[in-house]
């Protein structure tokens, strides 16, 4: 089975300053996806960026980038100028490429200070 | 376009009742999927379908069950609900290997 691994419950970030969100994995495929998910008090969880084992390029959604270390099994999150609206728990998932399941880390929840 | 919808938003429900939640997913989308959501257990994998045919379950009790409807809507139910059952339900669809759009979850809490 897949596990993922946040190992930061919490962190805090100034405003406009950048903050970076860890995860690693546990896996034995080579076919699968990341994915970094937000969920703000609204419940709903939004896709931040989604990443391909395949590729070498780390993804980037505008303020929002990856750094994707496939040998090491790792997978953090940076949010650059952070902005108020950042303020959610953000959560790592894997899903391996037969499968249709995700597999969500515990979360970490990030605050912005103004 | 309309994103994912549940319904209901919340729910009370008293021990021993059943209870069914809904999920129209994106037009379009045809694999749809549940979680569980709680503080102590985090996210947790119920049920994927695709085309009315589950093609994966999570590691639930027989009492949570769901379906999937022609227009790709998808019910779960839970049977002789627990007090461990209270928790947010959140249903996702998906296109392809695409990522997953989720809906705002369904709110259950059992008394």
């Amino acid at each position: 089975a897949q596990t993922v691994t946040q190992s930061q419950p919490e962190m805090s970030v100034q405003e406009a300053e950048t903050v970076t969100l860890s995860c690693t994995y546990d896996t034995s495929e080579s076919d699968y996806y990341l994915f970094w998910y937000k969920q703000p008090p609204s419940r709903q969880m939004i896709l931040v960026i989604r990443q391909e084992a395949y590729k070498q390029q780390n993804a980037t959604e505008n303020r929002f980038s990856v750094n994707f270390q496939k040998a090491a099994k790792s997978f953090s999150l940076k949010i650059s100028d952070s902005q108020l609206g950042d303020a959610a728990m953000y959560f790592c998932a894997y899903r391996s490429g037969n499968d249709y399941k995700l597999s969500f880390g515990a979360g970490t929840t990030v605050t912005v200070r103004a | 376009k309309a994103g994912v919808t549940q319904t209901p938003r919340y729910l009370i429900k008293t021990r021993g009742q059943q209870v069914t939640l809904s999920c129209s997913p994106i037009s379009g989308h045809r694999s749809v999927s549940w979680y569980q959501q709680t503080p102590g257990q985090g996210l947790q994998f119920l049920f994927e379908y695709f085309s009315e045919t589950q093609r994966n379950k999570g590691n639930f009790p027989g009492r949570f069950s769901g379906r999937q409807f022609s227009n790709s809507r998808s019910e779960m139910n839970v049977s002789t609900l627990e007090l461990g059952d209270s928790a947010l339900y959140l249903c996702a669809s998906s296109f392809g290997q695409g990522g997953y759009t989720f809906g705002s979850g369904t709110r259950l809490t059992v008394v």
